[in-house]
């Protein structure tokens, strides 16, 4: 199995609301990423979390919050985020974290931000 | 000046081309990455090279370390293969990270 699954795959939120972004792989990588991407963009990094633990926080607002439960789930908790934070969010994961791991990503959350 | 530079930026062709995009990077790399990304959102690794050449199917992927670029070809183009197509490295000096080209859309027309 190596697929990176992400839910929802569309979500619209107010800026008051309150809500999650779930990943979850099931491959044994023990590196974990979110990446925040707009439109005609690469992909810009967030957070990584190595083993479960938070290894890199790319000054992202704390509006966003991350969270890694297990080693094949992690969480994006969304708190008062501004329309300028609409964009896709992309999850990957790799076998431990290093620049010649290869990355697996999911299909994206598509957020819109009202 | 951006670490990592791709080229073109946008590539149309015929169906059946030869197509090659560009990328070269300025800083040390543990290896280096061709994703591809469909509209839709969802990115696909295609190849992680630290020398020479792969290829996977009508894909080939070569890289020279001492000139610091890399090529992606692909030969006998087809209408499916209009995506955007990224470069992207993992730096010797950052353990986690990679660093992403602009990317490059290409567009095959049949």
């Amino acid at each position: 199995d190596t697929e990176v699954t992400q839910t929802p795959k569309h979500l619209v939120m107010g800026m008051t609301n309150k809500k999650s972004l779930k990943c979850e792989q099931h491959m044994g990588h023990r590196a974990m990423y979110w990446y925040k991407q707009k439109a005609k963009k690469p992909p810009e990094l967030m957070f990584v979390y190595s083993y479960e633990k938070l290894s890199i926080n790319e000054s992202v607002p704390s509006r966003f919050s991350p969270e890694c439960p297990n080693s094949s789930l992690l969480n994006l908790h969304l708190h008062a985020l501004q329309p300028e934070d609409s964009a896709l969010y992309l999850c990957a994961s790799s076998q431990v974290g290093l620049g010649a791991d290869t990355q697996y990503f999911g299909p994206g959350t598509r957020l819109t931000v009202l | 000046k951006n670490e990592v530079e791709q080229s073109p930026q946008n590539l149309t062709a015929q169906e059946g081309e030869f197509i090659t995009i560009n990328c070269s990077y300025s800083v040390g790399i543990s290896a280096l990455h061709w994703l591809q990304q469909h509209p839709g959102g969802g990115i696909v690794s295609l190849f992680m090279l630290s020398s020479g050449k792969k290829k996977h199917g009508r894909l080939i992927a070569t890289i020279n370390i001492q000139e610091k670029h890399s090529s992606l070809h692909i030969t006998a183009s087809h209408p499916r293969d209009s995506a955007v197509y990224i470069c992207a490295v993992g730096s010797s000096g950052s353990a986690r990270q990679l660093t992403f080209g602009s990317g490059t859309q290409l567009t095959v027309l049949p």
